[in-house]
């Protein structure tokens, strides 16, 4: 089956505890992306990745790192997380588009809470 | 600033009835338009796309798309109670290399 998968589905934290959230996805997607969604905010970018070994960041990407070492899997790390990064927070994959923007599959989302 | 703006809602339909969600865009260079269905506390779920001016119907889905007035609608047909979610309302360039841009959603209730 085609799917993003995000580990973990939920966490609670402190303040300051490094964090890393995984993601994987099994369709052969060059791009990947995570955002954060805030109720009265919407979907926000943080950081996203063309391919493999690039990435850049996307709207929101103070205090978060990411790397793309393999083409399936797209990690999002908070090193020293703070209770403003309380969110909830989803994974997405897509085709590369050259000649159209190409539609992204979410996955199930993370829900991160700092205490 | 690039913008995708939509009611935030909530819309309320009777259950059979034709839901009609909007959504207007600021920048003139978009060409690729996504609509997503997002229930409560899950991921945003791909309802349609559409890259060219006009109507693309998909089953009680249509998506209509009007370039020259930088605006996106999505029709849904025979309205149904499991049809209530915020839909999310996308734009974005022609290629990977353009960013998508979200709205912040309508919420729709179909009341049976």
């Amino acid at each position: 089956e085609a799917q993003v998968t995000q580990n973990p589905r939920y966490l609670i934290t402190v303040t300051g505890k490094k964090l890393t959230v995984t993601c994987s996805q099994n369709m052969n997607h060059e791009y990947m992306s995570w955002y954060r969604q805030d109720p009265g905010l919407g979907l926000r970018q943080i950081y996203y990745s063309m391919n493999v070994e690039v990435t850049d960041k996307g709207d929101v990407p103070e205090g978060y790192k990411v790397s793309r070492k393999e083409k399936r899997n797209f990690p999002l790390i908070l090193e020293s997380p703070s209770p403003n990064q309380t969110s909830l927070y989803f994974c997405a994959s897509s085709l590369f588009g050259r000649y159209s923007n190409q539609p992204q599959h979410f996955g199930d989302g993370t829900r991160l809470s700092i205490l | 600033q690039k913008e995708v703006e939509q009611n935030s809602g909530p819309l309320s339909v009777p259950e059979g009835a034709i839901a009609s969600l909007n959504c207007t865009y600021s920048d003139r260079g978009s060409q690729s338009f996504f609509w997503y269905r997002q229930y409560s506390g899950k991921s945003p779920e791909l309802i349609m796309f559409i890259y060219s001016n006009g109507d693309k119907e998909d089953g009680r889905f249509t998506a209509q798309l009007n370039k020259a007035s930088q605006y996106v609608s999505l029709l849904i047909r025979d309205s149904q109670p499991s049809d209530s979610a915020t839909y999310l309302c996308a734009g974005a360039g022609k290629t990977s290399y353009d960013k998508v841009i979200f709205g912040p959603g309508t919420s729709l209730s179909v009341i049976p």
